[in-house]
């Protein structure tokens, strides 16, 4: 079936490093990508998302690539903070199709 | 309240008990999902509701029943549960489920299963 992989599932980096969270997706069909952050005892929301037709996004301190030939697309933040410590999921999602399918979550720790 | 509310945020019942989650969304949106969430495993998809019509059962057993009775409101009915259905469910909406789009999520019912 469809799947999602994402790694590392825990990544620890000292404030003003750069984090890079990776994700392979099994469905060739799959066009949308959007990845979601959790901090602890709140709800998954999105902080930036990518579409197929596009290779690489950015806002602000965070930016997504696409490789669809790969398919594989990665999150990058720069500039790490310790608020940006949380869980962040990828996903991956196709057009005419009802599912959204996660990858596992990568627990990120910034240290001060 | 905007965005996705979730009613009850804690929930802890017997197996044979029979209760409720309630999920509200006050986005304008035509879709409607149920994830579960359990430690250290991915969100899993439970169901999709577009325009109030089921359109996806991702084989969850018939202890769960999910109902939308409107496009705003999603319910999920759960009677004689097991411990192993202790997780955090979490409501989800959309524009439109067909799109590939953003999902806005509610806070979430944190169930424990005695």
């Amino acid at each position: 079936g469809e799947n999602v992989e994402q790694h590392p599932s825990t990544l620890s980096v000292q404030e003003g490093d750069s984090a890079v969270i990776k994700c392979t997706y099994s469905d060739s069909a799959s066009n949308y990508f959007p990845w979601y952050k959790q901090e602890l005892g709140k709800r998954p929301q999105l902080i930036i998302d990518i579409r197929s037709n596009v290779g690489e996004k950015k806002d602000q301190r965070i930016a997504v690539t696409l490789n669809k030939t790969a398919k594989h697309f990665s999150l990058h933040i720069t500039e790490t903070q310790p608020e940006d410590s949380a869980v962040y999921f990828c996903a991956a999602s196709r057009a005419g199709g009802f599912k959204t399918i996660f990858g596992a979550g990568t627990r990120l720790f910034v240290k001060a | 309240e905007t965005g996705v509310t979730q009613t009850p945020r804690h929930l802890v019942m017997g197996m044979t008990n029979k209760k409720s989650l309630k999920c509200e969304q006050h986005l304008g949106h035509n879709a409607m999902y149920w994830y579960k969430q359990s430690a250290k495993k991915p969100l899993e998809l439970m169901f999709v509701y577009s325009l109030e019509e089921r359109v996806e059962n991702n084989s969850v057993p018939s202890r769960f029943s999910p109902e939308c009775p409107n496009s705003s409101h999603l319910f999920l009915h759960l009677h004689t549960l097991q411990p192993e259905d202790s997780a955090l469910y979490l409501c989800a909406s959309s524009q439109e489920a067909r799109e590939g789009g953003t999902q806005y999520f509610g806070p979430g019912t944190r169930l424990t299963v005695l």
